[in-house]
């Protein structure tokens, strides 16, 4: 299957300060991916569709001046969570669907935030 | 209510037991529909995908039902490895609106 690659895999930061997650497709092109928040025990929630070129797609409720996603290209989409505090804290995973598939999604490993 | 609810377990089962876990919809229109599996802090892996007609992968079967928006997952012969969180996904809106439902636990037990 696709493979999509997301990094760090953890980071542990001090709060006020701003953490970049990077998701690439590794083996195809994703004019869309997605970003994701989950807390334990809960499930995916969708925070925003990044489209490439153009600007995201936020879910409602999501701040979009807090969590900064850029899609520069066709295999890199970024999420910035800026100034940082310790309810940002959470697994943070991005996923993309191959062009024009309308079949499954395939998810990075991931990035689990700890803001102290 | 939900878009795509689940019962969210968990499920305790002995090895070689089989389980099977429910999913319903809640729009119609919906156009592709699938089984996830989550390990604890980890991302979501790609089980099987659901069709009318109902599709089986070794001991995984899945079945939809559109009539009664209605998806199922059955697991036979229980292995330990197949301890994790199954979520149930529905893609509406040509594809690019992706449901996740909450999640069912299961336990399989030695």
């Amino acid at each position: 299957g696709a493979v999509v690659s997301q990094h760090p895999s953890w980071v542990i930061c001090k709060s006020g300060t701003s953490v970049k997650i990077e998701c690439r497709s590794l083996d195809f092109q994703a004019t869309t991916m997605f970003w994701y928040r989950q807390f334990p025990k809960q499930s995916l929630m969708l925070m925003a569709t990044s489209n490439e070129g153009s600007k995201a797609t936020y879910e409602q409720g999501v701040e979009k001046d807090k969590f900064l996603i850029n899609h520069a290209s066709l295999t890199l989409s970024t999420l910035t969570v800026t100034s940082a505090h310790p309810e940002d804290s959470s697994f943070y995973i991005c996923s993309a669907r191959t062009t024009g598939d309308l079949g499954g999604l395939f998810f990075g490993s991931g990035t689990q935030l700890s803001v102290l | 209510r939900k878009e795509v609810e689940q019962d969210p377990g968990p499920f305790n089962v002995p090895e070689g037991a089989t389980v099977a876990f429910n999913c319903t919809y809640s729009n119609s229109a919906s156009q592709s529909f699938f089984w996830y599996r989550q390990d604890c802090r980890k991302e979501p892996k790609l089980l099987m995908s659901v069709y009318s007609s109902g599709n089986e992968d070794g001991r995984f079967t899945a079945q939809l039902n559109r009539a009664s928006q209605y998806i199922s997952l059955l697991i036979r012969d229980s292995k330990l490895s197949d301890s994790a969180t199954y979520l149930c996904v529905v893609n509406n809106t040509g594809g690019f609106k992706t449901i996740f439902g909450a999640g069912t636990r299961l336990f399989v037990k030695a």
